[in-house]
């Protein structure tokens, strides 16, 4: 079965710091990977997906995720945050075979905290 | 373009009662998926469509518990009878049936189940 692990529960950041979301996954498969981000009271927002190619993918509002299968992980990054970061944030592992999508299963989520 | 458009957002009733929530995927997006987030489980897969036929409903956490999908454009989570422990956001996504496409999200039915 496959799992996602976002071990830190709760990061606080200095705004205007760097940023480094752990995820590590257990899939059998090539898996697809996903970032998601909610924020209060809100849906899911899609920051960034990696499905095959370069492993360093690019996203919405400056992050960046690096695939690494050798660790079985596909952390989160921004160099510089911004207060309007502070969200929840959704690691995500997915499939798509001959038989079509899967649902997709998330880690428990991180939740980023920014200092002034 | 219109999003995942779920209703109602919010939902207060009292146990035993039938609840009913809708979801409205994206214009073309073959695949529907319905997720619970708790507190305590987080987010949880409880059933999916592929052209409006169920795929996996084995996320489904009890008889309680049932989805339909008529057409391509509406689907409904039914509770009958609601308990308090069904209390949780509910999320409703839709993708396309392509390789790689991500899901998109509603912005959730809250229930509370008093």
């Amino acid at each position: 079965a496959q799992s996602v692990t976002q071990p830190d529960i709760h990061i606080t950041v200095s705004e205007g710091a760097s940023l480094e979301l752990r995820c590590n996954y257990s899939y059998g498969a090539t898996p697809y990977l996903f970032w998601y981000v909610q924020s209060p009271g809100q849906g899911l927002q899609l920051l960034l997906k990696y499905f095959s190619g370069d492993t360093l993918v690019q996203g919405i509002k400056g992050f960046e995720a690096e695939f690494k299968r050798s660790q079985s992980s596909f952390n989160l990054r921004k160099p510089s945050v911004h207060w309007s970061d502070a969200a929840e944030y959704f690691c995500a592992v997915g499939s798509y075979s001959g038989g079509g999508a899967d649902g997709l299963t998330f880690g428990k989520g991180t939740h980023l905290i920014i200092q002034p | 373009d219109a999003g995942v458009i779920q209703s109602p957002r919010h939902e207060v009733t009292e146990m035993g009662q039938e609840v009913t929530l809708r979801c409205k995927p994206i214009s073309g997006h073959d695949y529907l998926f319905w997720y619970r987030q708790t507190m305590m489980r987080g987010l949880e897969l409880l059933i999916y469509f592929n052209n409006n036929v169920p795929i996996d409903d084995s996320g489904m956490p009890e008889d309680r518990f049932s989805a339909k999908m008529p057409n391509a454009s509406f689907s409904t989570l039914k509770i009958q009878p609601s308990e308090p422990r069904d209390s949780a956001v509910y999320f409703c996504a839709s993708s396309p049936n392509r390789a790689g496409q991500p899901q998109h999200f509603g912005d959730g039915t809250r229930l509370s189940i008093l």
